[in-house]
Order: C-alpha cells, then structure tokens, then sequence
C-alpha cells in the first residue's frame, strides 16, 4: 500500500462547477499537507498549504485535513478554465527537512 | 529571484549513454531535492541534500544514479549507464529547510532514452 494515495482521474467539470479532490495516507505522523497544482510542461507550484487538523481558504480555494480519517480534501469554487491542471497532494512529517510523499495527481479539465 | 533553474530542459540520448542534469537552486535554500515523474509512479523522490550534505537517498533506483552537490548554489544528477526505462521528467527543488514542506519546483528535464 502507498503512503498517500490519490485518485488520478481525469476529471472534467463544466466552468463554474465546484470540484472536489482529495487524498488518503496511511502515515499518521504526518503534519503537514499541502496541494500543488502543476500546469502542463510545468513544474509543480505550492497551492495550499495546511498544518495539522482543520480548514484553510484562499480566495476559491479551501483545504481540508481530516487527520482522524486519515483524509485531506481540496476544493475549488466557481471553477474556471484556468484551473485545468494536475492537482497533487503532498504530505510530510516535518522536522529538519521538508522531504515530502506526494500523491499521484488527479487531473481536472474544466470545460469552457 | 529567477526560481530554481534546471538544465537542459529536453535531453534525448541512446541507450548506454551517461546522462548528466543541473540545477541551480534559490539563493538562500539549503535543502534541495531531486524528483523524477512519470505517467505510473507519478513523483518520486530520489536524493535530497541538507547544506550541501546528502541525507536520505533511498530513493534512488539503482548504483547507475549518483547526485552531488559540491556547493550551494549547484546540483548534478547523473545517471551512467542510462537505459530506456530511465526516460521521465526528473524535477529539482528547493526550499528553506525550516521543515515547512514548503518547496519550490524548476520547470524540469525531459529525458527520452531510446
């Protein structure tokens, strides 16, 4: 079993939609999750970003982390066709470095 | 500050040929990390590095890879001899080391062994 996993998709939503992606782990030391989003030819860019239990927003943005279910969650509001991108968890126990365990990525279209 | 800089950004090599990737981390991180991607695996990590000083290499796939990072501001990943199941996006980041997990990404190398 994978540390973290993650649901590649694809998904498509309509614009405007609200989409919902999200990530399991197994590892309950971790303390740290954060979402990248990584556009096509692109390397990975720091979305969200959260520490320990609760929710955090950013504009249409907000990130869950459930540590009792071991389950984070990101949610996009009034989506927009420039939100179309790979999406990946990441999760880390933190300390003196920052090695990170990402999820797979889920891909998400979002129709014009 | 121009990002983390990676070189070249497309690489295509014949199989048995020594393979060689830069990266020039932010001004002021000191702790860089080495990622390879592909379709199945999704992003691995390889090698990260402390000050300068390899920490954990786990990660990397066989004795063919080798990283180093003689000062702060330069990386090499090397992969000799290189074979075709080696062909993936192999990423370098940085970061402050503050164990934040906050890391910034460079735009990647596409390496195609045929």
């Amino acid at each position: 079993q994978k540390e973290v996993e993650q649901d590649p998709g694809p998904l498509s939503v309509p614009e405007g939609a609200i989409v919902s992606l999200n990530c399991t782990y197994s590892n309950s030391a971790f303390q740290y999750f954060m979402w990248y989003r990584q556009y096509s030819r692109k390397g990975p860019e720091l979305l969200m970003y959260t520490y320990s239990s609760g929710n955090k927003e950013d504009g249409r943005f907000t990130a869950q982390v459930d540590k009792s279910s071991k389950y984070i969650s990101l949610f996009i509001r009034d989506s927009q066709p420039s939100d179309s991108a790979t999406y990946l968890c990441a999760m880390s126990v933190g300390g003196a470095t920052n090695k990170l365990i990402f999820g797979t990525g889920t891909l998400l279209a979002v129709q014009p | 500050d121009a990002g983390v800089i990676q070189s070249p950004r497309h690489e295509v090599t014949e199989m048995g040929q020594e393979v060689t990737l830069r990266c020039k981390p932010i001004s002021g991180h000191n702790s860089l990390f080495w990622y390879r991607q592909t379709m199945m695996r999704g992003l691995e990590l390889l090698i990260y590095f402390n000050n300068n000083v390899p920490i954990d290499d786990s990660g990397m796939p066989e004795d063919r890879f080798s990283a180093k990072m003689p000062n702060a501001s330069f990386s090499t990943l090397k992969i000799q001899p290189s074979e075709p199941r080696d062909s993936a996006v192999y990423f370098c980041a940085s970061s402050l080391g503050t164990g934040d997990g906050k890391l910034f990404f460079g735009s990647g190398t596409q390496l195609s062994v045929l």
